[in-house]
């Protein structure tokens, strides 16, 4: 069965400091997507970004970085000099792949991370 | 990305009554997920929207009280039926796999239906 850990329930941080959040998976696939998403307090779920498991290279998206660690099944989400607009519940997901080639599957969901992020 | 528009954004109903939330998606995708969110918790999976077929369920949740359809590649409604104050949800459809490429394995949300059952 798969399963996906976010150990942090809330992080408070004040504008412009660095954040981590984790997240740790479990997995018997060889092959899996990862996913992170941003939901606001609006509700919507937005999709930051998602990483298949042959691919370690780490990414960069402007104040966002992905930390993928397959030795250590983790797969942590950096935002770096924090504003008050990331302040959201974050989500990390895993996915089989499966024959079809890895559309057909459904979410696994961590219980989120409620990131404040303080003027 | 695929579009995706949910209706009804939000919804007050009565215990007992049932409530439809349709999901429209600008492209055809190939799969249609119904997702159930309850307050502060993660999401889970109500069950897999199959174009023509019965959906399929979850553990835990039933044809009867979610029952779904999917009549074509871009459209999915979710009934949640006979409601209690324990379906107070957000209920969120979901779509991978644009059927015309391009979409890959990304997986987006509509903007949910935020439900209160009183």
């Amino acid at each position: 069965a798969q399963k996906v850990t976010q150990a942090q329930t809330e992080i408070s941080v004040v504008e412009k400091e660095d954040v981590t959040l984790d997240c740790v998976y479990e997995t018997r696939d060889t092959t899996y997507y990862l996913f992170w998403y941003k939901q606001p307090p609006s509700g919507e779920l937005v999709f930051l970004i998602r990483r298949n498991s042959f691919d370690e290279q780490n990414e960069i998206s402007g104040r966002y970085s992905w930390n993928f660690q397959k030795s250590t099944s983790s797969f942590n989400f950096t935002i770096t000099a924090s504003q008050v607009v990331d302040s959201a519940v974050y989500f990390c997901a895993l996915s089989e792949v499966g024959v079809s080639g890895g559309s057909n599957y459904k979410l696994t969901f961590g219980k989120g991370t409620l990131l404040t992020v303080n003027p | 990305s695929a579009v995706i528009s949910q209706k009804p954004s939000r919804d007050i109903c009565q215990r007992g009554t049932s409530l439809t939330i349709q999901c429209q998606v600008d492209s055809q995708v190939t799969m249609m997920f119904w997702y159930r969110q309850q307050p502060g918790q993660s999401l889970t999976l109500i069950a897999t929207a199959n174009q023509g077929s019965e959906a399929t369920y979850e553990s835990g949740f039933v044809i009867d009280k979610f029952p779904i359809s999917r009549p074509n590649l871009t459209f999915s409604t979710l009934t949640v039926s006979n409601m209690s104050p324990e379906d107070s949800s957000i209920y969120l459809c979901s779509v991978r796999g644009l059927v015309l490429g391009g979409l890959g394995t990304e997986a987006f949300f509509g903007q949910g239906t935020r439900l209160t059952v009183v």
